[in-house]
């Protein structure tokens, strides 16, 4: 089974200031890791994934995550806050094969103050 | 490119009706598509792993006959929310998968189903 925990519901940060949004995972196989960003009642945006090539993704948006095997981690960072960046993010884990079905954190509330 | 539509975005119905949403995925063709509901301010829960050409796959919880979803085509899923009450009031979102090897998921819009 796999499981994901993001540590922090709402995180709030200054516009220009270093983003950090974490994610850790758990799975008996190799994972593949994603995180989405959703703005209110829309669907979900993929900004980067990670499907065992560069431990070090990059994404839309300026957004990057490092994927971490020994500490379980996939945690979403960008250099500087924009405004527009307010919005719920999702980090999820898939098998690499076989159903490939989703499984979500539980989402962090981004909140960029001027 | 990678758009998937749903229609509708937003329904109202009273209680004991049924209610029909499609997923489109407007420019690929998509094998797998799969149904998610969202309550407020919580995550996606995946109801169902929908293949074109074959019965739906409903997670543990899910009624089958509550929710029934068709995989006509390999653009077209569509769930229907049979006899609806106010507690399936929700946010329903749906994902086509255009490419299996790196599970690359497009999400729709959503549709928020309101049940009176």
């Amino acid at each position: 089974a796999q499981s994901v925990t993001q540590l922090g519901s709402h995180v709030s940060v200054s516009e220009g200031a270093l983003v950090l949004l974490r994610c850790n995972y758990s799975s008996s196989v190799p994972p593949y890791l994603f995180w989405y960003v959703q703005y209110p009642n829309q669907g979900l945006q993929l900004l980067l994934k990670y499907t065992s090539a560069a431990t070090l993704v990059k994404g839309i948006n300026g957004f990057e995550a490092e994927f971490k095997k020994s500490e379980t981690s996939f945690h979403l960072t960008k250099p500087s806050a924009h405004m527009s960046d307010a919005a719920e993010y999702f980090c999820a884990v898939s098998e690499a094969r076989g159903a490939q079905k989703l499984v979500f954190g539980q989402g962090t509330r981004l909140t960029i103050n001027p | 490119g990678a758009v998937v539509s749903q229609h509708p975005s937003r329904v109202i119905c009273k209680s004991g009706t049924s209610v029909k949403i499609e997923c489109r995925s407007l420019d690929f063709q998509a094998t797998t598509m799969f149904w998610y509901r969202q309550f407020p301010k919580q995550s996606l829960m995946l109801m169902a792993t929908s293949n074109e050409g074959s019965k739906a796959t409903y997670e543990q919880g899910v009624e089958k006959d509550k929710f029934l979803i068709n995989h006509a085509s390999l653009t077209l899923s569509t769930l229907t929310v049979t006899s609806a009450h106010p507690e399936d009031s929700s946010f329903y979102i749906c994902s086509a998968r255009r490419e299996v090897a790196h599970n690359e998921q497009f999400f729709g819009p959503g549709t928020r189903l309101t049940v009176l």
